[in-house]
């Protein structure tokens, strides 16, 4: 079975700190993304990322950025949290150039910012 | 803006009930997926598609092209089926779109 391990469940931060998520997937996997969920609205892609070291911004990339440096794992980087970024952080993972694989998602970092 | 809808929002059913959730979109796709997320947060996916039906135990999915619109059926429902349903649509190669999803309710 496909394993897509987020670092933290939940995580608590202040305004203005550097705040790092992790996420590792290990069945080589080209494509690997980030989401954020957020009550009413559905999953929002932050960043996506087709190979190591590519990334491609989704919808809302402002206030985050992303590091890809091997190929299992994809960190999301708030460079200065703030209250409007407390959410669930969603990563997930998927086979191939295309996008007509299913995603494998792991169990989300709930994260606020005070 | 969300370009894909879920109806209802909230559903409330009693065990053993025929559940139906409905995903409306708006241009043309290249696939459907149905998600099921825990109470945990944790999201698995059920069913991807392009057309016609696909059956999983006691979960059907079934799509028309034509219309734009896509269904969810659970048969015989249970309590462990009590979970939010999310619809995505794919409409590029990488470029999904999610619905706000549907959260049900199973009572025993």
């Amino acid at each position: 079975d496909v394993k897509v391990t987020q670092s933290s469940r939940y995580l608590v931060k202040r305004t203005g700190e550097k705040v790092f998520l992790e996420c590792v997937q290990d069945m080589d996997h080209e494509n690997m993304f980030w989401y954020r969920q957020d009550p009413g609205l559905g999953l929002r892609l932050i960043y996506f990322s087709y190979d190591v070291k590519m990334k491609e911004k989704g919808d809302i990339p402002e206030g985050y950025s992303v590091s890809r440096e091997k190929k299992e794992r994809f960190s999301l980087i708030l460079e200065s949290a703030s209250t409007n970024q407390t959410s669930m952080y969603l990563c997930a993972s998927g086979q191939g150039a295309g996008g007509n694989q299913p995603q494998h998602f792991g169990d989300g970092t709930r994260l606020s910012i005070l | 803006k969300n370009e894909v809808e879920q109806s209802p929002q909230n559903l409330t059913a009693q065990e053993g009930e025929f559940i139906t959730i409905n995903c409306s979109y708006s241009v043309g796709i290249s696939a459907l997926h149905w998600l099921q997320q825990h109470p945990g947060g944790g999201i698995v996916s059920l069913f991807m598609l392009s057309s016609g039906k696909k059956k999983h135990g006691r979960l059907i999915a079934t799509i028309n092209i034509q219309e734009k619109h896509s269904s969810l059926h659970i048969t015989a429902s249970h309590p462990r089926d009590s979970a939010v349903y999310i619809c995505a649509v794919l409409y590029n190669n990488n470029d999904m779109r999610f619905g706000a999803g549907t959260r049900l309710t199973v009572k025993p």
